[in-house]
């Protein structure tokens, strides 16, 4: 099972809105509305941010968006913080198993 | 609070067995109510899927690994575990474990283990 396909970074000023997307196939993220966002700092663990594509976990940020067409997930970050300075993974159920993307790291200039 | 934490060796021999156990607070493995996963990532690379287990001793794995790959559940030690064989130093990485609450959702997550593999 091939991993979601990410840019490897993006970047953005603070204030701005950046989306990183998230592809994969008519098997995964264009088969179940189950797509997870997750943040990771390097040396931490990962933080959910967004689960069944556009549901954010209780204490996370309405700054994160997440949505999808086709195959394609995408997640929003408006208002760009320093401390959303991190690497940024999506996931898809893909009956019984999960796939992750590659990881996009979000750099604020 | 729900909190999980990573324990076993740092450091494997080429071909022997990976063996890792989780220990989680805060929930119990014995109410089935959450799937117990185990992420991986190698230096520099980005996160890879391990596989999971449920109570009653149903597991799922990645297609890549499920030849090396076992995993379990104590419930009366409220632990699971992941037994990877034949190890190479491509298996070199963080474990993770965390909490599945079903279609792939890990809301708790373990802080990560190193497992180095080198003779």
């Amino acid at each position: 099972q091939s991993a979601l396909t990410q840019p490897a970074s993006v970047s953005g000023s603070p204030g701005q809105s950046i989306t990183i997307s998230c592809t994969g196939t008519s098997s995964d993220v264009g088969a179940y509305n189950h797509v997870s966002w997750y943040q990771h700092h390097p040396g931490k663990a990962p933080k959910l941010m967004i689960y069944d594509v556009s549901y954010r976990p209780s204490g996370i940020s309405n700054r994160f968006a997440g949505s999808k067409s086709a195959n394609t997930a995408s997640l929003t970050i408006s208002g760009l913080q320093a401390e959303d300075e991190a690497d940024y993974y999506c996931s898809s159920y893909a009956s019984i198993r999960v796939v992750f993307g590659g990881g996009t790291k979000v750099t604020v200039l | 609070q729900v909190q999980l934490q990573e324990s076993g060796p740092g450091l494997v021999k080429p071909s022997q067995t990976l063996s890792l156990t989780c220990t989680v607070s805060g929930d119990s493995l014995s109410s089935g109510d959450h799937y117990w996963t185990w992420v991986r990532q190698p230096p520099g690379k980005g996160l890879e899927w391990i596989g999971y287990t449920y109570n009653s001793g149903n597991t799922y794995y990645s297609p890549s690994l499920s030849s090396r790959l076992s995993m379990s559940v104590d419930t009366s030690k409220n632990q699971f575990s992941l037994k990877l064989s034949s190890v190479t130093a491509a298996d070199t990485a963080v474990y993770y474990c965390a909490r599945d609450r079903g279609y792939g959702v890990n809301d708790y997550w373990g802080q990560g283990t190193l497992v180095t593999v080198s003779s």
